[in-house]
């Protein structure tokens, strides 16, 4: 069971937009930045969004990210079918002091 | 270009120890907190320890007292000591560079897979 909560997956069509929903507690999401990595199928997670909603060089402007009290969401618009990967949610617990992520949102391009 | 390569992966039996190391270039390694992350097979991300450039450490409630993390900022390295190790630690092990205070890790590793099996 994971400290962060999303959703195990979500579709959408070529050229539409999808959201991601990460929901936390105050101890986490509440008092602490929230990051967004992306995994492709085989390959290690690469940082997509940090500091709630800033993008490291590189990352297109299609994906965004945003955070309000203990939730935080990644959109991604214009979806490609090479956008298909595992998308975590990530933060600090301050109660627990550890790193914590969700369980991960699997998303296909249908 | 931001580099780092994790080695020392195998295959240990249960109660065993492994030793896993990670190289860092590209960067000033001794001002950037490090951390290992790890996935099992089929599950997602799990945050294990981090060590700050200070020197601070953390780790997560199921590695405590078996794990240790350390770093060497003259060789730009970071370890992962594993002991008393479990089946359910089997994993690919990531290292990663850690930005924003600590709260998000922006560059990784390719992974390095243990595997704790009789």
């Amino acid at each position: 069971q994971s400290v962060l909560t999303q959703p195990p997956s979500v579709s959408a069509a070529p050229g539409q937009k999808v959201t991601i929903s990460c929901s936390g507690s105050s101890s986490n999401i509440g008092k602490n930045y929230v990051s967004w990595y992306q995994q492709l199928p085989g390959t290690a997670p690469k940082l997509l969004i940090y500091e709630n909603n800033k993008r490291p060089s590189g990352i297109p402007d299609r994906f965004s990210g945003s955070k309000s009290g203990t939730s935080a969401t990644l959109g991604i618009t214009g979806l490609q079918t090479g956008d298909e990967a595992d998308y975590y949610c990530g933060t600090w617990d301050t109660s627990l002091r550890a790193g914590v992520f969700g369980g991960g949102t699997q998303l296909t391009v249908l | 270009e931001v580099q780092v390569v994790e080695s020392g992966g195998g295959l240990v039996k249960p109660g065993g120890s492994l030793r896993l190391s990670c190289a860092a270039s590209g960067f000033t390694f001794r001002s950037y907190g490090m951390n290992w992350v790890r996935q099992a097979p089929g599950r997602g991300l799990e945050w294990v320890s981090s060590i700050t450039s200070s020197g601070h450490i953390y780790y997560a409630d199921s590695v405590k007292g078996r794990f240790t993390i350390s770093r060497d900022n003259a060789k730009n390295s970071l370890d992962l000591q594993m002991n008393s190790l479990r089946a359910e630690d089997t994993a690919v092990y990531y290292c990663a560079r850690g930005l924003c205070g600590g709260d998000c890790y922006s560059d990784w590793g390719q992974g390095t897979l243990v595997t704790v099996s009789s």
